[in-house]
């Protein structure tokens, strides 16, 4: 069975200022989805970024990018010049390639401050 | 495109009585539809999956007869939650996968989910 492990339950970091996520998992497979989404205090999931395993190009959406590491299966997520808006929990999530089901870590709550 | 919509938003109901939740992809058609549950600050439990026109896959430690889903449509999954207990109460999450041009679309929409409070 596959398990996501996120090992900051709360984060910290001044507005504008550089913030990493960590999360690794343990899988068997090969081929596999992997996401971070957002979840602000109006609790709707929120999709922030997606990297697909037989890519080795780290995927970037605007302030957000990974660090995917498949041999040490860590993927970290980084966001640049914090806003207020990012505060909220965030959860990395796994999903085998012809799978359905997502596999979520516990989480990360990251309060962005003024 | 790619919204999920649940209907209510917040329910209060009391112990022993029914209460049922809606959820429905707007712009897309499901074939696949997941039930979570939420309580503060903790993650998202999968509680079943659901197929159109199947009966759904619950995870282990689900009761069936307490939470009964409904798959009738390719934009329509429905939760009852039977007989309800106030340590049913929570917040549920639904969300919704696609099937399109021949291919699973991977990704999973999600509804802005239903907090239920049972007195």
């Amino acid at each position: 069975a596959q398990t996501v492990t996120q090992s900051q339950p709360e984060m910290s970091v001044q507005e504008a200022e550089t913030v990493t996520l960590s999360c690794t998992y343990d899988t068997s497979e090969s081929n596999y989805y992997l996401f971070w989404y957002k979840q602000p205090p109006s609790r709707q999931m929120i999709l922030v970024i997606r990297q697909e395993a037989y890519k080795q190009q780290n995927a970037t959406e605007n302030r957000f990018s990974v660090n995917f590491q498949k041999a040490a299966k860590s993927f970290s997520l980084k966001i640049s010049d914090s806003q207020l808006g990012d505060t909220a929990m965030y959860f990395c999530a796994f999903m085998k390639e012809y799978g359905n089901k997502l596999v979520f870590g516990a989480g990360t709550i990251l309060r962005v401050k003024s | 495109g790619a919204v999920v919509s649940q209907h209510p938003s917040w329910v209060i109901c009391k112990s022993g009585t029914s209460v049922k939740i809606e959820c429905r992809s707007l712009d897309f058609q499901a074939t696949t539809m997941f039930w979570y549950r939420q309580f503060p600050k903790q993650s998202l439990m999968l509680m079943a999956t659901s197929n159109e026109g199947s009966k759904a896959t619950y995870e282990q430690g689900v009761e069936k007869d307490k939470f009964l889903i409904n798959h009738a449509s390719l934009t329509l999954s429905t939760l009852t939650v039977t007989s309800a207990h106030p340590e049913d109460s929570s917040f549920y999450i639904c969300s919704a996968r696609a099937f399109s041009s021949g291919r699973w679309v991977y990704e999973q929409y999600f509804g802005p989910g239903t907090r239920l409070t049972v007195t």
